[in-house]
């Protein structure tokens, strides 16, 4: 999974407690998003990020906010973690529209 | 509800057989990609096909894109202990730069 890379890799939280999920490319994509994977459920987009600077909402963005302040970085943070926030986030960056992404190696999170 | 209805599930096989992993939908895709994840790693892109009826070859595995674009099939000759994983297929939506998944299939390849 060159060229993507996501902090850390594995992290348990108390509810209510906060962090912040790393990504950083080194591809020059426009192109970023965050996902999460459950068993049975495949990866569902949290937030994307068009170009430095846009961020927009993905079919389960509650309880996540997202920066994109540069070209190369795309940061997910948990205000107040929930155990339903439990799962294994996946950051990607588009290669190119209709050819595929690449992948970080995930953060497996925990929120007891 | 899933966009993208991926089957079966679960596979167990014997290293030598052949096997067909679909995906499908109600909806058109402008491209649909297969991945492949092992795990503690990020999904990997095996291949997108984009034009209905492509079929592409890599190796063993060919795939297929339906007619209508609905849909797609992953078939495994001969399979292989280090074919093992999961296997995810993703359309993609609005302007080609957002993916939907399906569920994924478990292959266990047993030698």
């Amino acid at each position: 999974n060159a060229g993507v890379t996501q902090t850390p890799k594995f992290q348990v939280l108390k509810t209510g407690q906060s962090m912040t999920l790393q990504c950083a490319q080194d591809m020059n994509h426009n192109s970023m998003y965050w996902y999460r994977q459950d068993p049975g459920m495949g990866l569902r987009l949290i937030y994307y990020s068009a170009s430095e600077g846009t961020t927009d909402k993905g079919e389960v963005p509650n309880g996540y906010n997202v920066s994109r302040l540069n070209k190369r970085e795309f940061s997910l943070r948990l205000e107040s973690a929930a155990p339903s926030q439990t799962s294994v986030y996946f950051c990607a960056i588009l290669l190119r529209p209709n050819y595929g992404y690449t992948f970080g190696s995930g953060t497996r999170l925990t929120v007891v | 509800t899933q966009l993208l209805e991926q089957s079966p599930q679960f596979l167990s096989i014997q290293e030598g057989e052949n096997l067909t992993v679909y995906c499908n939908s109600s909806s058109v895709f402008s491209s649909l990609q297969w991945y492949r994840q092992e795990p503690g790693e990020g999904p990997v892109l095996l291949v997108t096909v984009v034009t209905g009826g492509e079929v592409k070859k890599l190796k063993r595995l060919t795939f297929q894109f339906g007619d209508a674009r609905k849909d797609s099939s992953l078939h495994i000759t001969a399979a292989q202990p280090g074919d093992t994983g999961l296997y995810l297929c993703a359309g993609a939506i609005g302007y080609g730069n957002k993916l939907v998944f399906g569920a994924g299939t478990i292959l266990r390849v047993k030698s």
